[in-house]
């Protein structure tokens, strides 16, 4: 079984700052995926990142980038520049290697402020 | 490029009504998924289906049947619905190599 752990539910950051959102997760495998889907008020899921759990290199893309700590199954999200459009939810998730259980985490709301 | 298509997108049912939520992709994928999101909470899912003809229990399977006839195609019902059953659903579908999970827009079920 996999849980994924968001402890932050609420997140404000000013605009052209950066933040960083927080997840935990625990799994019994040793292969598996790791991603950051963002959610705005429409609701539709919209991928982000996403880490391969045997890749020690961590996924980067444009302002968004992951701090992926495996030891310590620890999958942070850094969002640079932060800009208005980036305020929503945010989503952590873990993929078992079998693909047939994807967990979500209980989700971030992130805030930005003018 | 339409990737995953649910309908409707808005439903409004009584108590023990039926329906059924209706999945489509076009991206010649295997695996789809149904998932439910309550207010203020991530997404759980309720059923999975490898391929066409299988399909497997999720978190949350109790109150609804899954249908998977053809690969593009996946399919939830409720056969008798609940308010608890308020929520809105995705369909999703996971790219064969490289794991990626693609997701409809989601339909919003309300039960009165």
């Amino acid at each position: 079984a996999q849980t994924v752990t968001q402890s932050q539910p609420e997140m404000s950051v000013q605009e052209a700052e950066t933040v960083t959102l927080s997840c935990t997760y625990d799994t019994s495998e040793s292969d598996y995926y790791l991603f950051w889907y963002k959610q705005p008020p429409s609701r539709q899921m919209i991928l982000v990142i996403r880490q391969e759990a045997y890749k020690q290199q961590n996924a980067t893309e444009n302002r968004f980038s992951v701090n992926f700590q495996k030891a310590a199954k620890s999958f942070s999200l850094k969002i640079s520049d932060s800009q208005l459009g980036d305020a929503a939810m945010y989503f952590c998730a873990s993929l078992n290697n079998a693909g047939n259980m994807l967990t979500f985490g209980g989700g971030t709301r992130l805030m930005v402020k003018p | 490029n339409a990737g995953v298509t649910q309908t409707p997108k808005f439903q409004v049912l009584k108590t023990g009504q039926s329906m059924t939520l209706q999945c489509a992709q076009d991206m010649n994928h295997n695996s789809m998924y149904w998932y439910r999101q309550d207010p203020g909470m991530g997404l759980r899912l309720i059923y999975y289906s490898a391929s066409e003809g299988t399909t497997d229990k999720g978190e949350v399977p109790n109150g609804y049947n899954v249908s998977r006839l053809n690969k593009r195609e996946f399919s939830l019902r409720l056969e008798s619905a609940a308010p608890s059953q308020t929520s809105v659903y995705f369909c999703a579908s996971r790219q064969d190599s490289g794991n990626t999970i693609y997701f409809g827009e989601g339909s919003w079920l309300t039960v009165v």
